[in-house]
């Protein structure tokens, strides 16, 4: 079975500044997806970017990029210029083939100003 | 474009009594979703159901919990006889297609039993 591992429960940073969290999951299929999403105080839960393991290059969106080792099974996400909207908890998720997304225990973000 | 709207957002039920937790998807998914996230915790995978039909119930409590997606109105998640241990937040989310990776979620339910 997969498994996503987040083990970071908290991560703090500078306004500004630039963070990485860090993302580990376990599979032994070769197609898949993996996402990062956002969940603020409101519980919305947001997509922030997702990666595709077929693409070697990878993902960017805006401020926020992944550091995707399909070897390793490693999937951080960058955040760069870090704001204080950026604060919330951040879930890291994987999808095959069957649909369900397999999710980490998430990681607190607190932006200090 | 509505987004997938769940309701309600809040919903206070005693231990015993039943809770009815609705989803409307985006205009145009016919695939639903159902996961549920206990305080601190990721989300777990509950029910996947498209119009009318289950596809996958491996995520699904066997006893007192059951989903629907009827041909006409939300998919409903129903709770009888609900516990302490069932409070939680319960989201769901929407894709057009099966293959499309990408689920819509909605802002969630939190459900908690007194």
């Amino acid at each position: 079975a997969q498994t996503v591992t987040q083990s970071q429960p908290e991560m703090s940073v500078q306004e500004a500044e630039t963070v990485t969290l860090s993302c580990t999951y376990d599979t032994s299929e070769s197609d898949y997806y993996l996402f990062w999403y956002k969940q603020p105080p409101s519980r919305q839960m947001i997509l922030v970017i997702r990666q595709e393991a077929y693409k070697q290059q990878n993902a960017t969106e805006n401020r926020f990029s992944v550091n995707f080792q399909k070897a390793a099974k490693s999937f951080s996400l960058k955040i760069s210029d870090s704001q204080l909207g950026d604060a919330a908890m951040y879930f890291c998720a994987y999808r095959s083939a069957n649909y369900q997304l397999i999710w980490g225990a998430g990681t607190k973000l607190i932006i200090k100003p | 474009n509505a987004g997938v709207m769940q309701n309600p957002r809040h919903l206070v039920r005693r231990r015993g009594q039943e809770a009815r937790l609705r989803c409307s998807p985006m205009k145009g998914h016919s695939h639903v979703y159902w996961y549920r996230q206990l305080p601190e915790e990721g989300l777990k995978f509950m029910v996947y159901l498209q119009k009318e039909n289950i596809i996958d119930e491996s995520g699904m409590p066997k006893e007192r919990f059951s989903a629907e997606f009827p041909k006409e109105g939300p998919s409903i998640l129903r709770i009888q006889q609900v516990v302490r241990g069932d409070s939680a937040a319960y989201f769901c989310a929407s894709s057009p297609r099966e293959q499309n990776y990408e689920q819509y979620f909605g802002p969630g339910t939190r459900l908690t039993v007194t």
